[in-house]
């Protein structure tokens, strides 16, 4: 079983409100990513990072931002939370190996709700 | 990662029947990766093809990488209801940390 974790599971939050989803991996992986998805859709990419202090925006604009302050937590934030922000946040992570591609592993996923 | 196209977006299927989806790329690819979402759930990685030709088989799943590095197939012989999810694929490539997935295989499976 993957050890990456998404908190919370699920969240409904009023239009105008500031979140942050979390997501820790106990792995050691350098490489973390965020994706949206809305439900039967494509996983679009919004941010990742190659390592700590690193971070990058995906091929989908979001409003969303992100840090990567210490190896094992990349939490992303939503300053001003609108009804266009709900959908489902999945972050994954995987080893750094250069240009090498490796297994990614998925967290299980924020569904988010604003009204 | 590179960009590839996945076909096709969706397929429904009757149990015991096979099912067959493509992702393809107008480059070559360094390798490829499979992986299936459960309705609800969260993408799980299935394998990784990184040679020429690459055929591998898990079950009844079958992967095959082609011959010149632009495409690659997953064909599941006698679907089960077990099987129903999105099959999405990435490549590696050139893209320093980059993780992006083809569009996805919606795959149905009627008992």
């Amino acid at each position: 079983e993957a050890d990456i974790y998404q908190t919370p599971r699920y969240l409904v939050i009023g239009t105008g409100k500031k979140i942050t989803l979390e997501c820790s991996q106990t792995m050691g992986h350098d490489k973390m990513y965020w994706y949206q998805q809305d439900p039967g859709m494509e996983l679009h990419l919004i941010h990742y990072s190659y390592g700590v202090n690193s971070t990058e925006k995906g091929d989908l604009s979001s409003e969303s931002t992100v840090s990567r302050i210490r190896t094992e937590h990349f939490p992303l934030t939503l300053e001003s939370a609108r009804p266009s922000h709900t959908s489902q946040y999945l972050c994954a992570s995987r080893k750094g190996q250069g240009l090498k591609n490796t297994e990614a592993f998925f967290g299980q996923g924020t569904r988010l709700t604003v009204v | 990662g590179q960009q590839v196209m996945q076909i096709p977006q969706y397929q429904h299927v009757q149990e015991g029947e096979d099912f067959t989806t493509y992702c393809n790329s107008s480059t070559t690819l360094s390798n490829i990766q499979w992986y299936k979402q459960r309705p609800g759930g969260h993408p799980v990685f299935l394998i990784q093809l990184v040679k020429s030709g690459e055929v591998k088989k898990q079950k009844r799943l079958t992967f095959q990488f082609g011959e010149a590095k632009k495409n690659s197939s997953l064909h599941i012989t006698a679907t089960q209801t077990t099987d129903v999810g999105t099959y999405f694929c990435t490549a590696g490539g050139t893209s320093y940390g980059k993780l992006t997935f083809g569009q996805g295989t919606i795959l149905t499976v009627h008992p």
